[in-house]
């Protein structure tokens, strides 16, 4: 089955920095890769996604790459803000998939 | 419209007693999901139901019934609870013809 692999499991920048999550996967099936931010006492919530017949997607600060080659994707977050700390979980699923699998999550602290 | 709600918030409950969490989703979707969330270990899939009167086992699904007698709801039980299953669970919807999950506030569990 897939197997997703998060880093670092902690990130600490300063506001103003630049912040780099990664995930690795390995089921070359997969073709879905969503982000989720998750907020101290929520739920997660999808900030960004992509799939596997695009190479980049920028949504304002945030964007995010995949290299199905070396079956990794990231995400970047421009100019942090205080209010952009939180966990982060990347995951990974098909089309012909009921399920997405998780990364165990990043948790991204931006310092004032 | 309310999107993924849970119930309750937060139980506690003792060794051995039993409980039932409920999901409730008012957005038509036909798939929905119930995981597990534990420090360090992201989220894991306990069980899943791709439509009314379906369910499926996750990753982690020991311990755990559920049952989809509704389309809107999804009901996870816990026949006699034990300490390890002290934790966050989430609740998550999508449509079949996206794999996008919405996810639920959350319930917290402590069982002692």
């Amino acid at each position: 089955g897939e197997n997703v692999e998060q880093h670092p499991s902690t990130l600490s920048v300063q506001e103003g920095d630049s912040a780099v999550i990664k995930c690795t996967y390995s089921d070359s099936a997969s073709n879905y890769f969503p982000w989720y931010k998750q907020e101290l006492g929520k739920g997660p919530q999808l900030i960004i996604d992509i799939r596997s017949n695009v190479g980049e997607k920028k949504d304002q600060r945030i964007a995010v790459t995949l290299n199905k080659t070396a079956k990794h994707f990231s995400l970047h977050i421009t100019e942090t803000q205080p209010e952009d700390s939180a966990v982060y979980f990347c995951a990974a699923g098909s089309g012909g998939s009921e399920k997405l699998v998780f990364g165990k999550g990043t948790k991204l602290t931006v310092n004032p | 419209n309310a999107g993924v709600t849970q119930t309750p918030k937060f139980r506690v409950l003792k060794t051995g007693q039993s409980m039932t969490l409920l999901c409730a989703q008012d957005m038509n979707h036909e798939y929905m999901y119930w995981y597990r969330q534990d420090p360090g270990m992201g989220l894991r899939l306990i069980h899943y139901s791709v439509g009314e009167g379906t369910t499926a086992k996750g990753e982690v699904p020991d311990g755990y019934n559920v049952s989809r007698l509704k389309k809107q709801n999804f009901l996870l039980g816990l026949e006699s609870a034990a300490p390890s299953q002290t934790s966050v669970y989430f609740c998550a919807s999508r449509t079949s013809g996206a794999e996008t999950q919405y996810f639920g506030p959350g319930t917290r569990l402590l069982v002692l």
